[in-house]
């Protein structure tokens, strides 16, 4: 019940298309849902994170979708750039009781994008 | 730059060795946590600190430790490091606000080696 699975496990799309990767969770107590965007040697980065009190969430060409009934949530990636190549996970958090953000990963996405 | 620094960048032990990888932060963020990370799996969440109160995830193995002298730094030991325990180790940090949805603060990862 505490899993995040994603998927797909690997994408390929080419320049000025859009990457769409999705998340499914099944604990209604998560409450918060991050995006991490991780490029090869670093360490992951917040991309972009939504609540279920709203079912869209916009940043520039990265957008969230969140649908609470469906337990589900993607990340879709607009007009996309060799420059997104990298991995990401989507996380999620929440129901523990106490305020420390203790997020459980998905298994990530390695996203290429061709010039 | 405010950051979180984790040294070193690769670290090979020998079987059963004990190895200790360190993280610092100039964020003067009250949270730590060390994550897990085998090659193309999710980050795995270790254990956490909340200011100096140390909180052991279930299914950490008993050969991981952790130490936190002061709010800048903490320490992960491995007192007995088999094959399995190969993999990036990632130190986050968060500054706890109470609202559950804190940003996390990535290293770029120490990479374990264990002959």
């Amino acid at each position: 019940q505490q899993q995040v699975k994603q998927s797909p496990q690997s994408l390929i799309v080419q320049k000025g298309g859009i990457s769409i990767i999705n998340c499914a969770y099944e604990n209604t107590a998560f409450d918060y849902f991050p995006w991490y965007q991780q490029f090869p040697g670093k360490g992951p980065a917040l991309l972009i994170a939504i609540r279920p009190d709203v079912s869209e969430k916009k940043e520039g060409r990265f957008t969230i979708s969140f649908n609470k009934s469906a337990k589900q949530f993607s990340l879709h990636i607009m007009d996309s750039q060799p420059g997104d190549s990298a991995t990401y996970f989507c996380a999620a958090s929440g129901g523990y009781g106490g305020a420390t953000n203790k997020l459980i990963f998905g298994t990530g996405t390695l996203l290429a994008v061709q010039p | 730059d405010a950051m979180v620094i984790q040294n070193p960048r690769y670290q090979v032990t020998q079987f059963g060795k004990p190895v200790t990888l360190s993280c610092s932060q100039t964020l003067n963020h009250n949270v730590m946590y060390w994550y897990q990370q085998k090659s193309s799996q999710a980050p795995k969440l270790l254990f956490h600190y909340y200011d100096k109160d140390f909180n052991n995830e279930a299914d950490t193995p008993d050969n991981f430790q952790s130490r936190r002298p002061n709010t800048s730094f903490c320490f992960l030991d491995i007192r007995s490091p088999g094959l399995g325990d190969a993999a990036m180790y990632l130190c986050a940090t968060s500054r706890d606000l109470g609202t559950g949805d804190e940003k996390l603060f990535f290293g770029s990862g120490t990479q374990l080696s264990v002959l």
